[in-house]
C-alpha cells in the first residue's frame, strides 16, 4: 500500500537552531513531493514540492526540503528556526500513476523556543 | 482575492440528518477534493474531481457524496451521517490537469460534530 510516514510526532528546537522534519514514503515510480505547513486554526499552505532536477528544493519563508531516492525520503529543512515557525507540518506524495491522488503523512508538530 | 470557501465553518448535528459542507473556488481550478483531519492520521482524502462531472474515490470515500456540476463547486454530502464522520474538513483546488504539478489551495476547514 501507498503511504507517507513522518515518525516524529513533535520536534522541538531552540530559535536560531537548524531544524530538521522527516519525511519518508513507500509509492511506486517517482512520485511528486510535497511540504504543507498549517498553522493554528487555518487551512494548509503550500511550503514546497519536488518533481524532478536538483535534489535540494528551496521554498517559503526559508525552508527547503531534500529528496534521497534511495532512502525514499523527503526531509523538510531549514538554517535558522523562528518562534513563528511553530506551526504542524505536513508531507505529501502524489503518485504518478494517479494524477488525482494526494497522500498525506500524519504531520509533525513543530516547536521552537526563545 | 483568489480563495477556497467553505461553509459552514463549525457545525453540530445529530446521527442521520442529512447535511452538506459547501466549498467554492474562484481561480478556474478543474481540480477540486475533499480531505478529513484526523488527530494522529494526518489528512486523507474523500474524493477528488479532476473536472466538471469527473469525481473518484479518495482512500475513504464511505458515508459521502460529491458532485461538480460547475467548475467552481464541490459540495460534500453526507446523507447519514455518523459520530464517526466527526472530524475537521478540507475542501483543495488546483490547476492541475494532466501535469501532476500543481499545488494545492485548501480551505480554512469545516469542524464537524456529529452526535
Amino acid at each position: 500500500a501507498q503511504s507517507v510516514a513522518q515518525p516524529e510526532d513533535q520536534v522541538n528546537v531552540a530559535e536560531g537552531n537548524p531544524l530538521t522534519v522527516k519525511c519518508t514514503y513507500s509509492v511506486s515510480g517517482n512520485p511528486y513531493l510535497f511540504w504543507y505547513v498549517q498553522y493554528p486554526n487555518r487551512g494548509l499552505q503550500f511550503l514546497l514540492k519536488y518533481i524532478t532536477g536538483d535534489n535540494l528544493v528551496k521554498g517559503s519563508y526559508g525552508f527547503e526540503a531534500e529528496f534521497n531516492k534511495s532512502q525514499t525520503s523527503f526531509h523538510l529543512k531549514k538554517p535558522s528556526a523562528l518562534v513563528s515557525d511553530s506551526a504542524l507540518y505536513f508531507c505529501a506524495v502524489r503518485p504518478v500513476s494517479n494524477t488525482g491522488k494526494l497522500i498525506f503523512g500524519q504531520g509533525t508538530t513543530l516547536q521552537v523556543k526563545p | 482575492e483568489a480563495q477556497v470557501t467553505q461553509n459552514p465553518r463549525y457545525l453540530i448535528t445529530v446521527t442521520g440528518k442529512k447535511l452538506t459542507v459547501t466549498c467554492s473556488q474562484n481561480m478556474n481550478h478543474e481540480y477540486m477534493s475533499w480531505y478529513r483531519q484526523d488527530p494522529g492520521l494526518g489528512l486523507r482524502q474523500i474524493y477528488y474531481s479532476m473536472n466538471v462531472e469527473v469525481t473518484d474515490k479518495g482512500d475513504v470515500p464511505e458515508g459521502y457524496k460529491v458532485s461538480r456540476k460547475e467548475k467552481r463547486n464541490f459540495p460534500l454530502i453526507l446523507e447519514s451521517p455518523s459520530p464517526n464522520q466527526t472530524s475537521l474538513y478540507f475542501c483543495a483546488s488546483s490547476l492541475l490537469q494532466f501535469t501532476s504539478t500543481d499545488t494545492q489551495y485548501f480551505g480554512p476547514g469545516t469542524r464537524l460534530t456529529v452526535l
